[in-house]
């Protein structure tokens, strides 16, 4: 089993959807989490922390449940620049990737 | 500082070859990380550093390859005899000590065995 599983996608949204992404963990003692983006061919690079009280940044909302080793990313009112590949990232001793969830955000 | 550096960008060479990547992280971050990515995949950890010391290594990482950080600063990962099965992108990150911040990630360096 996977450290990290994602649905690989993609979600095909229109212009101002909203998509959510869900990831879960298998260390229950995971002690950092996070989502980072991947565009094509680049690196990724962090996008938000994630903690257990929920946090936004803008447009992106970030939620834990530790107890059900459970990741979401929700994205409101999608931008054609928000087409990428999204990591959920769990850390314990060191990062731990998912396989990304690939969103392609159309006009 | 304008943060982790990789070099080279691309290289393509021929099964059987050596090849050397280098890795210049964050000077103030103690860790050190190399990671693989192949297409459709997230990375997958290969080794770290902490300091100069190589404190953990993959079970990917098998003997043809060899990863240094002799200095406690810029770092190197070797590939010997390569493989076709090495093609991918190789992406160095290094974090602070705890690493809670995440990484920041170099932009890879993208080898193709022909």
């Amino acid at each position: 089993r996977k450290e990290v599983e994602q649905d690989p996608g993609p979600f095909n949204v229109p212009e101002g959807a909203t998509v959510a992404f869900n990831c879960t963990y298998s260390n229950s003692a995971s002690q950092s989490f996070f989502w980072y983006r991947q565009d094509c061919r680049k690196e990724p690079k962090l996008l938000m922390s994630v903690y257990s009280s929920g946090n936004e940044d803008g447009r992106f909302t970030a939620q834990l449940n530790r107890a059900s080793q459970y990741i979401s990313l929700l994205i409101r009112d999608s931008k054609l620049s928000d087409s990428a590949t999204y990591l959920c990232v769990v850390y314990f001793n060191k990062f731990y990737f998912g396989s990304g969830t690939k969103l392609n955000v159309k006009p | 500082d304008t943060g982790v550096s990789q070099d080279p960008r691309h290289k393509i060479t021929k099964r059987g070859q050596n090849v050397t990547f280098r890795c210049d992280p964050i000077s103030e971050h103690n860790r050190l990380y190399w990671y693989r990515q192949t297409l459709g995949q997230g990375p997958e950890f290969l080794t770290y550093f902490q300091n100069e010391a190589q404190l953990e290594k993959s079970r990917l990482l098998s003997d043809r390859f060899s990863a240094e950080r002799p200095k406690g600063s810029f770092s190197t990962l070797e590939i010997q005899r390569t493989e076709q099965g090495d093609s991918a992108m190789y992406l160095c990150a290094s974090s602070s000590l705890q690493g809670a911040r995440g990484y920041t990630f170099g932009s890879g360096t993208r080898l193709t065995v022909v």
